[in-house]
């Protein structure tokens, strides 16, 4: 079955501070995937996807993420912090059927 | 354009009542989604609709759980009877659903469900 791994729980950076986050999955074929943001009482919000082509892909927010397909991984990078990208982070994999599973997120701290 | 809608936003009942949750998707979607989210974990995909048709509920608890969309656009899901265990949030979100290529799905704010 497909999963997705977020190894870190909370990750607290300064402001102005690059920023990675790290994700690896697990699926037999070339996978869709997906980072995603919740800020408390929000819904999810989409900050990037790679479907296939290029793998540095950039999003919303001056996001960007790399596939890297020898490593399983596709970890979530910020060159600049700001204070308003505190929230939580999902990693997620597109299955057959347009479905999708999440890893178990983590936490960004930005302290001033 | 309007985006994914949720009511109730917040919901406390106590275990062995029964609560219901309203979906209502971005105009023109085919396909909608209920997931549950652990404090703590990831969203989990509960039931999958396309159009009014039942597309994947394999981690439905259909002991206690219930979803409908009738006539295609609404949705609700229902849990009867609650268990402390149905504490979380309950994320309602659709998708164009064509087959032809991956469709991104856009999240509804959430219900949240704490079970005394």
């Amino acid at each position: 079955a497909q999963s997705v791994t977020q190894p870190d729980i909370h990750i607290t950076v300064s402001e102005g501070a690059s920023l990675e986050l790290r994700c690896n999955y697990s699926y037999g074929a070339t996978p869709y995937l997906f980072w995603y943001v919740q800020s408390p009482g929000q819904g999810l919000q989409l900050l990037l996807k790679y479907f296939s082509g290029d793998t540095l892909v950039q999003g919303i927010k001056g996001f960007e993420a790399e596939f890297k397909r020898s490593q399983s991984s596709f970890n979530l990078r910020k060159p600049s912090v700001h204070w308003s990208d505190a929230a939580e982070y999902f990693c997620a994999v597109g299955e057959y059927g347009n479905k999708l599973v999440f890893g178990a997120g983590t936490i960004l701290r930005v302290k001033s | 354009e309007a985006g994914v809608a949720q009511s109730p936003r917040y919901k406390i009942i106590e275990k062995r009542q029964s609560v219901a949750f309203w979906c209502n998707p971005i105009s023109g979607h085919a396909t909608l989604y209920w997931y549950q989210q652990i404090l703590g974990q990831g969203p989990k995909l509960l039931i999958q609709f396309q159009n009014n048709g039942v597309v994947d509920d394999s981690q439905l608890p259909k002991d206690r759980f219930s979803a409908e969309r009738l006539k295609g656009v609404d949705s609700t899901l229902k849990i009867q009877p609650a268990k402390l265990e149905d504490s979380a949030v309950y994320l309602c979100a659709s998708s164009l659903g064509t087959r032809s290529s991956y469709n991104e799905q856009f999240f509804g704010p959430g219900t949240r469900l704490t079970v005394l």
